[in-house]
């Protein structure tokens, strides 16, 4: 069974930083592509950004509200996607899913949520 | 960007009712559309993937249609279950776009 696990979420200040992770089982990890989504309170989903399996290249794409604050990598030795969020506004309170990525996004884990406030 | 425009945005309907939702793209993507359920505190789910593959497990009363530019999402006869938000999703170009969802409230 497939099992995507986000951790990392809390309430942080306005310009700082967070580190989010999604420890992956069930299938394997080193050949998924694999992204975060957003969904602020009450609001639609976000796309955040994309890692692409290190076959493929590893690289990167990105929204355009988190390009150059936000960074996403994965530790295939460790079954783990992070997402390192800097530089944190309010309007990047949400909660973060992360999702195995294809032709669709297949599985989802259940969400971190994160708090930029003062 | 590519915009998804999803209608309606609210959808009143009752058990057993045909159901129809409407994702329009702001320019062609081919069959590169996915749509998502979404039951209020809980993760998205895949319900259709490339306009019109079911997802595995899904129920047959789920359908998709369409490709360039106009969707849609069919549920043909509406279960208890089935009230919930529901969101179409490109995935033809950066950067992948959601449309804004259409929830399906009951009458």
């Amino acid at each position: 069974e497939v099992q995507l696990v986000e951790s990392g979420g809390g309430l942080v200040k306005p310009g700082g930083s967070l580190r989010l992770s999604c420890a992956a089982s069930g299938f394997t990890f080193s050949k998924a592509w694999m992204s975060w989504v957003r969904q602020a309170p009450g609001k639609g989903l976000e796309w955040v950004g994309r890692i692409k399996t290190k076959t493929d290249g590893g690289t990167t794409d990105y929204a355009v509200p988190v390009k150059g604050r936000f960074t996403i990598s994965r530790d295939d030795s460790k079954n783990t996607l992070y997402l390192q969020m800097n530089s944190l506004k309010t309007e990047d309170t949400a909660v973060y899913y992360c999702t195995t990525d294809g032709d669709a996004f297949y599985e989802w884990g259940r969400g971190t949520l994160v708090t930029v406030s003062s | 960007d590519i915009q998804l425009t999803q209608s309606p945005s609210f959808l009143p309907a009752s058990v057993g009712d045909r159901v129809t939702i409407t994702c329009r793209a702001s320019q062609g993507i081919s069959s590169y559309l996915a749509w998502y359920q979404q039951r209020p505190g809980k993760a998205p789910k895949l319900l259709i993937y490339a306009a019109s593959t079911l997802q595995s497990g899904v129920p047959s009363r789920f359908s998709g249609s369409g490709s360039g530019t106009e969707f849609t999402l069919t549920i043909s006869s509406l279960q208890p279950e089935d009230f919930a938000t529901y969101y179409c999703q490109q995935l033809n170009s950066y950067p992948l776009t959601f449309g804004g969802g259409t929830k399906v409230e009951i009458k």
